[in-house]
């Protein structure tokens, strides 16, 4: 059994750049979500994604960040304009229902200079 | 108002005594899940057990139970037998249902410590 994969695993930019992180979901699973969490905090939701519809997207979330899921199967997370406080890690899950556990990446650690 | 409140920063447990994670929610959502994960030092998210909102009884998945006290909102974390490997991270978190699309919240964690 595959788990969630995510890629890439780190990635330094300078402020201003774009940048596009991917999550590879467990391949049964039609729900997948992405996460950011910061340094001594808990995961915070920014968006989900049912097959390739997007059914949520955080009211947290700047104009900036945009997510995709084409198919249905792959996702990919895009910040525009970075900024020094969208340091932290990214973290992709995936579920069967949304009401079951969700399975955890290992995350992208993103760090801006 | 905080949708998770995790009140215990940190913990300290000896190896093989229970050790209780405390964990009170906020909603007006009648239907609503309630998760506890565990995040190693590794940084990966593991999910340890779900309590839906109507079921009569605590979840319980191996050495890991869920105290539900439903009218003080609450959703403790118990661990019996604790071992070493249970030192961690550990995150309450929620799922409930707002304007017909179902949102997740994360607790700020407690970090245990398992000393041998």
């Amino acid at each position: 059994d595959t788990g969630v994969s995510q890629n890439p695993r780190h990635k330094i930019t300078k402020r201003g750049q774009n940048v596009t992180f991917r999550c590879d979901p467990i391949s049964e699973h039609n729900r997948l979500y992405w996460y950011r969490q910061t340094l001594g905090q808990g995961p915070e939701f920014l968006t989900y994604f049912q097959n390739e519809a997007q059914l949520e997207k955080s009211r947290l979330l700047s104009d900036r960040f945009s997510a995709e899921r084409p198919k249905g199967s792959f996702s990919t997370l895009e910040i525009q304009r970075t900024e020094q406080g969208d340091s932290a890690m990214y973290l992709c899950a995936s579920s069967l229902v949304d009401y079951d556990k969700q399975y955890f990446g290992p995350g992208t650690r993103l760090t801006v200079t | 108002a905080q949708k998770i409140t995790q009140t215990q920063p940190g913990m300290f447990v000896q190896e093989k005594e229970a050790v209780t994670l405390d964990c009170t929610y906020d909603t007006s959502d009648p239907s609503y899940g309630l998760f506890w994960y565990k995040q190693p030092s590794s940084g990966e998210m593991i999910f340890l057990i779900y309590q839906g909102s109507y079921d009569q009884q605590n979840a319980t998945e191996g050495r890991y139970s869920l105290n539900f006290q439903k009218a003080r909102k609450s959703a403790n974390l118990v661990i019996s037998a604790s071992q070493l490997g249970d030192s961690a991270m550990y995150f309450c978190a929620m799922r409930e249902n707002e304007d017909n699309f179902n949102k997740f919240y994360f607790g700020s964690g407690t970090k245990l410590n398992v000393k041998p």
